[in-house]
């Protein structure tokens, strides 16, 4: 039974840092890229970053390239988000999702297991 | 605005059929078949329902199919159930993002 369960999220201020987890369990880790999307309050989803199994390929949307760094530990089971320079409209519940693609270097480009999600607060 | 295109809203009796639609581009929807289909009910993580255009992963009712036509791609529920009332979401594979979804669709089950 494949488990994401995400942590980190909360209240921060504008310009301010948060550093997001993701634990997975119930399947290889190591085998799979993993992704995080986001959903602003009331509105739609926004895929925010890729990387692959074993974290040589990254990939970012252009509204987070340059602050954001994702990030993984195989060992741990365990994907990360770090998230620099904060901005208000970075306030999202932020899922951490697997792409079930196995082939190396080429994800599936969908999502088959999705966490509960971490709400991002930004606001003075 | 979102990458792709879908209705706000659409709303079906139950026992009927009902087609989303999602437009896009060449650069996505008209050029790779990475097409996908999510459904959200309020306060819930979304959930795969459809991938690679017409494809359901194990567990999804068959009464879910979607199909693509050039740049539109469509997710069509049959049998319309209270329980499909929902949100519902596209996404695609696109060269220069390389995922991109829809807006949304509220599905209403009247």
């Amino acid at each position: 039974h494949v488990q994401l369960v995400e942590s980190g999220g909360g209240l921060v201020k504008p310009g301010g840092s948060l550093r997001l987890s993701c634990a997975a369990s119930g399947f290889t880790f190591s085998d799979y890229y993993m992704s995080w999307i986001r959903q602003a309050p009331g509105k739609g989803l926004e895929w925010v970053s890729y990387i692959s199994s074993s974290g040589s390929s990254i990939y970012y949307a252009d509204s987070v390239k340059g602050r954001f760094t994702i990030s993984r530990d195989n060992a741990k089971n365990s994907l990360y988000l770090q998230m620099n320079r904060l901005r208000a409209e970075d306030s999202a519940v932020y899922y951490c999702v697997r792409d079930p693609s196995q082939v190396q270097d080429w994800p599936a480009w969908y999502f088959d297991n999705w966490g509960q999600g971490t709400l991002v607060t930004v606001s003075s | 605005q979102s990458a792709l295109t879908q209705p706000a809203s659409v709303s079906g009796s139950p026992g009927q059929s009902i087609t989303i639609s999602c437009t896009g581009t060449i650069r996505d929807l008209g050029g790779y078949n990475s097409v996908s289909w999510y459904q959200q009910h309020p306060g819930k993580a979304p959930k795969l329902i459809i991938y690679e255009v017409r494809n359901r992963p194990s567990g999804v009712s068959s009464r879910f199919s979607g199909s693509k036509s050039g740049n539109t791609a469509s997710l069509t529920i049959s049998g319309l159930q209270a329980e499909d009332e929902a949100d519902y979401y596209c996404s695609s594979y696109r060269s220069t993002t390389p995922v991109v979804f829809g807006g949304g669709t509220k599905l209403t089950v009247l």
